[in-house]
């Protein structure tokens, strides 16, 4: 069991749904990443929150809208994704974006249709 | 340009047999941190080991050990007497400032272990 949680673990959704990914850590932790991995690729950067701010946003679409109510959780809201946006996304964090490592959630298995 | 290179994208042994997977790195930062990580079926990645740009010390933990080398820039993990457990894909990454405090990771290593 991972000390980061994900949810949902699989998710289909249609091009013009809204849904939204949701994790959690309660290691203190101020530093949460987002991550996309496609099949047989290392994980890609998306974003970086540190201490609740969007810290790194490596030129996501805006149809990813991430979003840090506080330190424990972290969102990632979709809309209007394309099936090339199925893809593994993970969450991660640390203590901060320095002080590392980052432990990482079992993913989100994200198909669109 | 910080870069992480693991020229090995599979590699398939029969159980009990050794196998080292390479990693070669690529940073201008004297400060900086390399990261080991596994990767199963299921998906997550799963930490093994940080090693500190100034600590050259080796290491070892249980069937696996580890080779840090800043002269040839390589940071290789070995696991001995592998088992069918130990197949997953193997990410080597690297963390410096001069690249914003961004993970930058191989390629990734699969490794299958054969019963």
């Amino acid at each position: 069991d991972t000390e980061v949680t994900q949810t949902p673990k699989h998710l289909v959704m249609g091009m013009t749904n809204k849904k939204s990914l949701k994790c959690e850590q309660h290691m203190g932790h101020r530093a949460m990443y987002w991550y996309k991995q496609k099949a047989k690729k290392p994980p890609e950067l998306m974003f970086v929150y540190s201490y609740e701010k969007l810290s790194i946003n490596e030129s996501v679409p805006s149809r990813f809208s991430p979003e840090c109510p506080n330190s424990s959780l972290l969102n990632l809201h979709l809309h209007a994704l394309q099936p090339e946006d199925s893809a593994l996304y993970l969450c991660a964090s640390s203590f901060t974006q320095w002080d590392q490592p980052q432990h990482f959630g079992d993913g989100t298995r994200l198909s669109i249709l | 340009a910080q870069k992480v290179t693991q020229a090995q994208t599979e590699i398939s042994v029969v159980e009990k047999e050794d196998v080292t997977l390479d990693c070669v790195y690529e940073t201008r930062d004297t400060t900086y941190y390399l990261f080991w990580y596994k990767q199963p079926p299921s998906g997550e990645l799963v930490f093994l080991i940080r090693r500190n740009s100034f600590d050259e010390q080796n290491e070892i933990s249980g069937r696996y050990s580890w080779n840090f080398q800043k002269s040839t820039s390589s940071f290789n993990f070995t696991i001995t007497a592998s088992q069918v457990v130990d197949s997953a894909v193997y990410f080597c990454a690297l963390l410096s400032g001069a690249a914003g405090n961004k993970l930058t990771f191989g390629g990734g290593t699969r490794v299958l272990v054969k019963p």
